[in-house]
């Protein structure tokens, strides 16, 4: 049972356009939320965070949104570049859980020049 | 910044062999470290976690026997694939936390198994 979806395998957008990349969730135990960016045979690299008391952060091009009523965060990604094509990964923990992460199975950005 | 070595980056051995990868934090003392494992186009499985100077915790389903971890010291950990077969092969990656209160996870480069 997946306790992170990220539903769309893969997201394609013009340079210089938003990217939305969604994450939905189900155990309501959860009450931080990471994205992580990776590039192929290299490992994942800690993007931006959210806690469960907020419903945004900001981090210059990047904003992530939590929904905690939907079980659902997304990332914001404006303007988009290609340096951003990667796999992004959504993953989550809970107090308590010694800082284990459960992961997404990631989605495929490709920005277009 | 919180880096996280890995070695080898690649490797390949026959099927019977042992298999051995590092995990070092190169600027911080890593309380914390995990190992995962990732299928292409699959998600980053954790198969244990492991706390310097104790046993490591395996998830279910990961055999303790055939992934022997060991966490030395706060800045290494070591996976040893034992008895090694193709259906090993895959993409093992550590992480590292600097304070147990920090969801942060800094991820090492990854190190690509092939057992023939």
């Amino acid at each position: 049972d997946q306790q992170v979806k990220q539903n769309s395998p893969s997201l394609s957008v013009q340079e210089g356009r938003i990217s939305i990349l969604n994450c939905d969730y189900t155990n309501s135990m959860f009450d931080y939320f990471l994205w992580y960016k990776k590039y192929p045979a290299e490992g994942p690299t800690f993007l931006i965070s959210i806690s469960s008391i907020k419903d945004k952060n900001e981090d210059g091009r990047f904003t992530v949104f939590l929904n905690k009523s939907a079980k659902h965060l997304s990332l914001h990604i404006v303007p988009s570049q290609p340096g951003d094509s990667a796999v992004y990964f959504c993953a989550a923990s809970s107090t308590g859980a010694n800082s284990k992460l459960t992961f997404g199975k990631g989605i495929t950005l490709s920005v277009r020049p | 910044g919180a880096v996280v070595s890995q070695h080898p980056s690649w490797v390949i051995c026959k099927s019977g062999t042992s298999v051995k990868i590092e995990c070092r934090s190169l600027d911080f003392q890593a309380t914390t470290m995990f190992w995962y494992r990732q299928f292409p186009k699959q998600s980053l499985m954790l198969m244990a976690t492991s706390n310097e100077g104790s046993k490591a915790t395996y998830e279910q389903g990961v055999e303790k026997d055939k992934f022997l971890i060991n966490h030395a010291s706060l800045t290494l950990s070591t996976l040893t694939v034992t008895s090694a077969h193709p259906e090993d092969s895959s993409f093992y990656i550590c992480s590292a936390i600097r304070d147990s209160s920090y969801y942060e996870q800094y991820f090492g480069p990854g190190t690509r198994l092939t057992v023939t």
